[in-house]
């Protein structure tokens, strides 16, 4: 299966600033991304799907505002959680759509907002 | 809309145990896929198995196994001989044609030695 990766693994950040995490395609040419979030003890969450050279579908309930997605590659999606806040500290997972339905998720970024 | 329920929240066996982990889903559509994923303490999603819903073939790969049974909408993973490398979290997911993967809330395991 495809290769993704995610940089940086872990982040501490005060309140107020901004985080973008990466997510990049290694080995594959990824049209379609998928950004995840998940709390502590709770279940994987999709945020949005983002498509490479037009804008993410975000998913109900989830700020566009806030949580700001870039796919201008192939290989690259970009997440920058703006004026992050506490509550915004997590576990986010990007994957990649390939093959018949399948997704390759990257190793998540752990983001922890003092 | 899709659902997916893990009705298990924690399970904690002793090596060498069998463990079943429950699994239904809820979907209208025809055609869909259902995944399980593992994810242990480090938090990387491993990808063990996708079966399309007009295969209901039950299969085995090593001490795994998996029965399907769209009579029951349930997808159920049964780990055998479990081991202190199987702790984890399992999550089983449900998508159709949109890739868009709907997570059940996952179950714990945990094998004591």
């Amino acid at each position: 299966g495809a290769v993704v990766s995610q940089h940086p693994s872990w982040v501490i950040c005060k309140s107020g600033t901004s985080v973008k995490i990466e997510c990049r395609s290694l080995d594959f040419q990824a049209t379609t991304m998928f950004w995840y979030r998940q709390f502590p003890k709770q279940s994987l969450m999709l945020m949005a799907t983002s498509n490479e050279g037009s804008k993410a579908t975000y998913e109900q309930g989830v700020e566009k505002d806030k949580f700001l997605i870039n796919h201008a590659s192939l290989t690259l999606s970009t997440l920058t959680v703006t004026s992050a806040h506490p509550e915004d500290s997590s576990f986010y997972i990007c994957s990649e759509a390939g093959g018949i339905n399948e997704q390759f998720f990257g190793p998540g970024t752990r983001l922890t907002v003092l | 809309a899709q659902k997916v329920t893990q009705a298990q929240t924690e399970i904690s066996v002793v090596e060498k145990e069998d463990v079943t982990l429950d699994c239904v889903y809820e979907t209208r559509d025809t055609t869909y896929y259902l995944f399980w994923y593992k994810q242990p303490p480090s938090g990387e999603l491993v990808f063990l198995i996708r079966r399309n819903s007009f295969d209901e073939q039950n299969e085995i790969s090593g001490r795994y196994s998996w029965n399907f049974q769209k009579s029951t909408s349930s997808f159920n993973f049964t780990i055998t001989a479990s081991q202190v490398v199987d702790s984890a979290v399992y999550f089983c997911a449900l998508s159709s044609n949109d890739y868009k993967l709907s997570f059940g809330a996952g179950t714990t395991v945990t094998v004591r030695a």
